[in-house]
């Protein structure tokens, strides 16, 4: 049974291009969120997803993010024109149920480099 | 006020000891309490839940107190296997917030 699965584990990318990060949550589960953790850092929320529809995004930048998560397929994070403080961890988590009181399921996460 | 707040730390510790971890949060609609431990470069994991009337697990204990709005991680024992950071995770509305994470260093 396999966990929650991120990718790129590692992606350098430089000013001004985009970058796509995919999560695809472990087998059961619907729910997925992603996580941003600077360096010395905690993680802090970015948005939260069920198939086809976002559910919270309240952590999200108003600009150059976006999330999704389609019927079929990983949940894709996307940075457009991605700025040197773009440059973190990006942990994936999923669910079976949108009640929290159960434990989050964590990726390796995909590290952003951004020259 | 930050949302859920932790010791700065890093605590080093020989081994054997005892250490404690505090965690205070803001949000009085926090419904759910959680230990989580990071490995240095690698994703969180649980460690525990935490409730009302205190929870054991091994040499960990944790405890809540509601009216305080204050978290707390006692570790018994160390062991070298310990080294990590811990983090303190407050559930409010779906959503689970972390603290900053406290780093735990234990020697021989």
């Amino acid at each position: 049974n396999a966990g929650v699965m991120q990718n790129p584990r590692h992606l350098v990318r430089r000013r001004g291009q985009e970058a796509r990060l995919r999560c695809s949550p472990m087998k059961g589960h619907s729910h997925v969120y992603w996580y941003r953790q600077l360096p010395e850092e905690g993680l802090k929320f970015m948005v939260y997803l069920q198939k086809e529809n976002i559910i919270d995004e309240s952590g999200m930048p108003k600009e150059r993010f976006s999330a999704e998560f389609p019927k079929e397929g990983p949940s894709i994070l996307r940075i457009q024109q991605v700025v040197r403080g773009d440059s973190a961890a990006y942990f994936c988590a999923s669910s079976p149920k949108d009640d929290t009181t159960g434990e989050l399921f964590f990726g390796e996460g995909s590290r952003l480099t951004v020259l | 006020r930050k949302e859920v707040e932790q010791d700065p730390g890093p605590f080093n510790v020989p081994e054997g000891a005892t250490v404690a971890f505090n965690c205070t949060y803001s949000n009085s609609a926090s419904q759910s309490f959680f230990w989580y431990r990071q490995d240095c470069r690698k994703e969180p994991k649980l460690l525990m839940s935490v409730y009302s009337s205190g929870n054991e697990d091994g040499r960990f204990t944790a405890q809540l107190n509601r009216a305080s709005q204050y978290i707390s991680l006692l570790i018994r024992d160390s062991k070298l296997s310990d080294s990590a950071t811990y983090l303190c995770v407050v559930n409010a509305y779906s959503t689970l917030t972390f603290g900053k994470g406290t780093m735990l260093l234990v020697s021989p």
